[in-house]
């Protein structure tokens, strides 16, 4: 089975901050990798698949970049709507996702 | 654009049976998948597996539990989760999602959400 790790768990920022979130894959998956955002008491959000393609309507803050093992989710400046978690997932077999971040305000 | 309407809470007791429902509208020949998810409470995703409406082809999870199943009635662009005895571990939100893709398939759309509570 393919793993996903995240870090941080949990990141601490301000409006306005930059915030990178990393995703790392146990085996080679390519660019097979998405990225969700998920907000308390709602349904994911997908935000980004293939790696780096933003999906149709989701703010361009928001960039993801990497392929085979290596993947980051960057926010280019935190608004209020921003604070979630996240979690990436991987595609290239069957789905797995990481254990997600938490993003706080600080 | 197509739309995924789950069925309400639940509150079971332990070895009870239970079939919640994911109703596909909207332009339901783009749906690949309807795909499972759990969220147990507080902590994170986890996929439980697939199903191709059209003909109810299933790929589970290895970590699906054996009393856990997928199903779908094509003539009402519905797939159903069941459970044919709960567990109170069974307790957990319990998402589906649809996907274009056949190959390599994302969460493109989803349902708001069952809510299954399990206890004696």
């Amino acid at each position: 089975d393919i793993q996903m790790t995240q870090s941080p768990s949990t990141l601490s920022a301000s409006v306005g901050d930059r915030v990178t979130i990393t995703c790392r894959a146990s085996q080679n998956i390519g660019i097979w990798l998405a990225w969700y955002q998920q907000k308390p008491g709602k349904a994911p959000k997908l935000l980004i698949f293939k790696a780096s393609s933003l999906e149709s309507g989701v703010s361009s803050r928001f960039s993801g970049s990497g392929s085979g093992t290596e993947f980051t989710l960057s926010i280019s400046s935190l608004q209020p709507d921003d604070f979630a978690t996240y979690y990436c997932q991987q595609y290239q077999t069957d789905w797995t996702f990481g254990q997600g971040t938490k993003v706080e305000i600080k | 654009e197509v739309q995924l309407v789950q069925s309400e809470a639940e509150v079971k007791k332990p070895g009870e049976s239970l079939r919640i429902s994911c109703k596909v509208s909207g332009d339901i020949s783009t749906t690949a998948w309807i795909i499972w998810v759990r969220q147990m409470p507080g902590k994170g995703l986890e996929w439980m597996g697939r199903i191709d409406p059209s003909n109810s082809y299933t790929k589970y999870s290895a970590a699906l539990p054996g009393h856990v199943s997928f199903s779908a009635d094509k003539s009402i662009n519905t797939a159903y989760l069941q459970w044919t005895r709960l567990e109170a571990s069974d307790t957990a939100i319990y998402y589906c999602a649809g996907a274009l893709s056949i190959a390599h398939p994302t969460g493109d759309w989803w349902g708001q959400g069952t809510l299954v509570s399990v206890s004696s």
